[in-house]
């Protein structure tokens, strides 16, 4: 199972959107809508942001979105806050109860 | 409040095998799957299996089968991961993250440990 590929890093501005991609196959991102999204800071175990492809768990900011199309997932962060620089991963489930998770994102805020 | 408590940091030697523990608190242990991921580092999180703390099911990536094993003991709710035959790109942070409720439909992982770094050098 191969990871789902993420670009390497993103910035903006405070206030400004950024979207990351979360590109996969017909057999896991494109096939299921049981994508998740994680943000983790240094040294700090992931959080949950984002979960079946656009649901936020409750005390997630609403900034943050998640969408699908085809074979790519996406997460927005609209409004970029100081505090929103971390690393952010995707995962899918892909089919017989296994998971994969993408390659990370780096997200600057400039 | 929900909580994952991972025992501590280990240093193995290769070749040797290494066994973490996750307990948990907070909910009822049975009624939830509980995932395994690592992360090397400086590298990206890495899925490695679940198990099932009602039936004991267990389901590995294809990358650890035969070398990881996922245990449980409900009586005090904690699941243990073991991997053997250790090698030097084993060293990484190991997490357990609590997963979907057995028997619903929806696939995410919510609730995270701690993290347990092991360390595998001579």
């Amino acid at each position: 199972q191969s990871a789902l590929t993420q670009p390497r890093s993103v910035s903006g501005s405070p206030g400004q959107s950024v979207t990351i991609s979360c590109t996969g196959t017909s057999s896991d991102v494109g096939d299921y809508n049981y994508v998740s999204w994680y943000q983790q800071y240094p040294g700090k175990a992931p959080k949950l942001i984002i979960y079946d492809v656009t649901e936020r768990p409750s005390g997630v900011p609403d900034r943050f979105s998640g969408s699908k199309s085809g074979n790519t997932a996406s997460l927005t962060i609209s409004g970029l806050q100081a505090e929103d620089e971390a690393d952010y991963y995707c995962c899918s489930y892909a089919g017989t109860y296994t998971s994969v998770f993408g390659t990370g994102t780096k997200v600057t805020v400039l | 409040q929900v909580q994952l408590v991972q025992s501590g940091a280990e240093v193995k030697p290769p070749g040797a095998s290494v066994k973490v523990s996750c307990k948990a608190s907070g909910y009822i242990f049975t009624d939830y799957y509980m995932h395994w991921v690592r992360q090397a580092p400086g590298q990206g999180l890495e899925w490695m299996g679940w198990i099932n703390p009602n039936s004991d099911a267990t389901n590995y990536a294809q990358k650890f089968q035969g070398r990881v094993t996922l245990a449980r003991d409900t009586s005090i709710s904690t699941v243990y991961m073991e991997v053997s035959r250790l090698r030097s790109d084993d060293t990484a942070v190991y997490y357990c993250a609590r997963g979907s409720l057995i028997g619903d439909s929806g696939w995410s992982i919510d609730i995270w440990g701690q993290g347990t770094m092991v360390t595998v050098s001579s």
